[in-house]
């Protein structure tokens, strides 16, 4: 079955305890990127990669960091995350003609951070 | 910098009228656009896109949205609305050139139906 996977789903962290949200794509799509979405402003493009080892900055970066090592990954780390990026976040994968086409994503990962 | 307005937070509709989303676009190149809607819960789901052509585009669920330069706007439309469509709808902006990839979404529009 054709998916985008999250990890974890939810999570509940202290400031400044570094975590990994991972996410991973079986549909060997090149285009991936990172969102998050928080009430009234909708989602925001914080990472995304058109292939391995490319990536670029989305609307959001601050306090996140990606890498693409493998076509299938691309995990999403936040060194030391503070209250404020408390959010739902989201992956999504495209195919090599990138975020124009149809992007899947995946079923989302609810981060707080106390 | 790229931006996407939807002046409507929040539209109420009764089911069978038509319907009529606003959204307003900021972009110096021609732009790509988006419409995806989200149900509760859930991901999102991509409605329809514009890249060129034709400046009405037809999606999916009986959806349509019309590109107007002049106007900076991409509006969705329905003609005969269902209430399997209340969700959240979000427009969206692409940016083409060196931030190919690059994406922004306006802050939503929240759709109820009234049966």
């Amino acid at each position: 079955e054709a998916q985008v996977t999250q990890n974890p789903r939810y999570l509940i962290t202290v400031t400044g305890k570094k975590l990994t949200v991972t996410c991973s794509q079986n549909m060997n799509h090149e285009y991936m990127s990172w969102y998050r979405q928080d009430p009234g402003l909708g989602l925001r493009q914080i990472y995304y990669s058109m292939n391995v080892e490319v990536t670029d900055k989305g609307d959001v970066p601050e306090g996140y960091k990606v890498s693409r090592k493998e076509k299938r990954n691309f995990p999403l780390i936040l060194e030391s995350p503070s209250p404020n990026q408390t959010s739902l976040y989201f992956c999504a994968s495209g195919q090599a003609s990138g975020y124009t086409d149809t992007q899947y994503f995946g079923p989302g990962t609810r981060l707080t951070v106390l | 910098a790229q931006s996407v307005t939807q002046p409507d937070i929040h539209i109420t509709v009764s089911e069978g009228a038509s319907l009529e989303l606003r959204c307003n676009y900021s972009y110096g190149a021609t732009p790509y656009l988006f419409w995806y809607v989200q149900s509760p819960g859930q991901g999102l789901q991509l409605l329809l896109k514009y890249f060129s052509g034709d400046t009405l585009v037809q999606g999916i669920k009986g959806f349509e949205a019309e590109f107007k330069r002049s106007q900076s706007s991409f509006n969705l439309r329905k003609p005969s609305v269902h209430w399997s469509d209340a969700a959240e709808y979000f427009c969206a902006v692409g940016a083409g050139g060196t931030s190919y990839g690059k994406l922004t979404f306006g802050q939503g529009t929240i759709l109820t139906v009234h049966p």
